[in-house]
This record gives structure tokens, sequence and C-alpha cells, in this order.
């Protein structure tokens, strides 16, 4: 079975700095997707960004970027100028695509983001 | 265009009673699926379907039954609700299976069992 670790529980930033979350995952598979979602106080989840396992180029969506190293099995977000806006929890997950719709995202625990002012 | 919406967003339950948490979505998505949040983890997946008509377990299915009737619904039924069951619960759906398909999740519902 596959897993997600975040190993960051909490982690904080100033506005307009830069800052790197954790992921780690397991799996034997070759074929994947991985996505970082962001969970801001109101609990809506809300896709952040995504990678193909099989691009070895790194997704980038404006300030958000990965590091995709599919050898070391890891997949680091990092968000650039950060923003108030930003604070929230990050979730780190994991899909292997299957035939018939049985997809499923195994999340990591999550790291909560403050960005203080 | 609403996406997915969920009602209740809050309910309190007592040990033993029963509820039915409600997931609509407008998109037109064909699959469907709930999921689990524990405090301080990530979301755990309940049960999903690919169609209408078509539903089948996830990781932690027991204490839940679902049902898919038409392609906008997909309702989570609570029987004899446990202080396990104790959580937020999530809805999402997507057009099509694979991960280059974005789950849209829905607002949650925070309940309580006591």
């Amino acid at each position: 079975a596959q897993t997600v670790t975040q190993s960051q529980p909490e982690m904080s930033v100033q506005e307009a700095e830069t800052v790197t979350l954790s992921c780690t995952y397991d799996t034997s598979e070759n074929n994947y997707y991985l996505f970082w979602y962001k969970q801001p106080p109101s609990r809506q989840m809300i896709l952040v960004i995504r990678q193909e396992a099989y691009k070895q180029q790194n997704a980038t969506e404006n300030r958000f970027s990965v590091n995709f190293q599919k050898a070391a099995k890891s997949f680091s977000l990092k968000i650039s100028d950060s923003q108030l806006g930003d604070t929230a929890m990050y979730f780190c997950a994991f899909m292997k695509p299957t035939q018939g719709g049985s997809e499923k995202l195994v999340f990591g625990k999550g790291t909560k983001l403050t960005v203080n002012p | 265009n609403a996406g997915v919406t969920q009602t209740p967003k809050f309910r309190i339950l007592k040990i033993g009673q029963s509820m039915t948490l409600q997931c609509t979505q407008d998109m037109n998505h064909n699959y469907m699926y709930w999921y689990r949040q524990d405090p301080g983890m990530g979301l755990k997946l309940i049960y999903y379907s690919v169609g209408a008509g078509i539903t089948d377990k996830g990781e932690v299915p027991n204490g839940y039954n679902v049902s898919r009737s038409t392609t906008e619904d997909f309702p989570l039924r609570l029987e004899l609700a446990a202080p396990s069951q104790t959580s937020v619960y999530f809805c999402a759906s997507s057009y099509s299976s694979g991960g280059a398909y974005e789950q849209y999740f829905g607002p949650g519902t925070r309940l309580t069992v006591t």
C-alpha cells in the first residue's frame, strides 16, 4: 500500500519570504500522480499543484512550484513570495491510476503553515 | 455553478442515532467520493462511485452506506452512530478517473457523536 509522509507538522514563514514543505512517499509503482492540496481555516480543500510521475519537468503554478525527485520518492512544495492568504494546512497526496475509477487519493497528515506579517 | 455542495455543515448526534449526509454536484461529473478527516490527519476514502447505480468501498467503509441513484447526488448514511465517527466529512467529484482529472471538494460536514 502506498504511504505519504509529511515530516513537518508545523512551519512558519515571514511574509514575502520563501518556504519549502517536504513530502516523501512510498510506492512500487512507476506511473502515478502527486498533488499538493491547501486547506485554509474555511476547511475547503483546494488543489494547489499536480505532478505526473512520468514528467521529469517540475510543475509550477505562479508562486507555487515543486521539486519532484522520483528516485528519492520526494515531492516538496516551494512557496515563493509568501502571502498572508497562504496560511493553511497543506496536504501532500498520491494517486495511482487504475482501470474502472477505483483511484483514490492517499493523503499525508499535513503541514500547518503560518505566514507572519 | 455551485460545484459540490454538502448539507448540513454541522451536526451533533447521540450514540446509536442515524443520519444522512447529503452531497450534490452540478458539474455532471461521473465520479464521486466520500472522505473523512480525523483531527490532525489527512483524508481517508470511505466510499466512491463511478456512476449512477455503481458504488464501491474505500479504505474505511465500516459503519457507513451509500447510494447513487442520480449523477448529481451521492448521500452517505451513518447507521448506529459511534463516537469513532466523530470527524469532518468531505464529498468530492471528478469528471473522470485518473490523476489528470481534478477532484473538486465540497465544504465539509463536521459531525460530533456524543
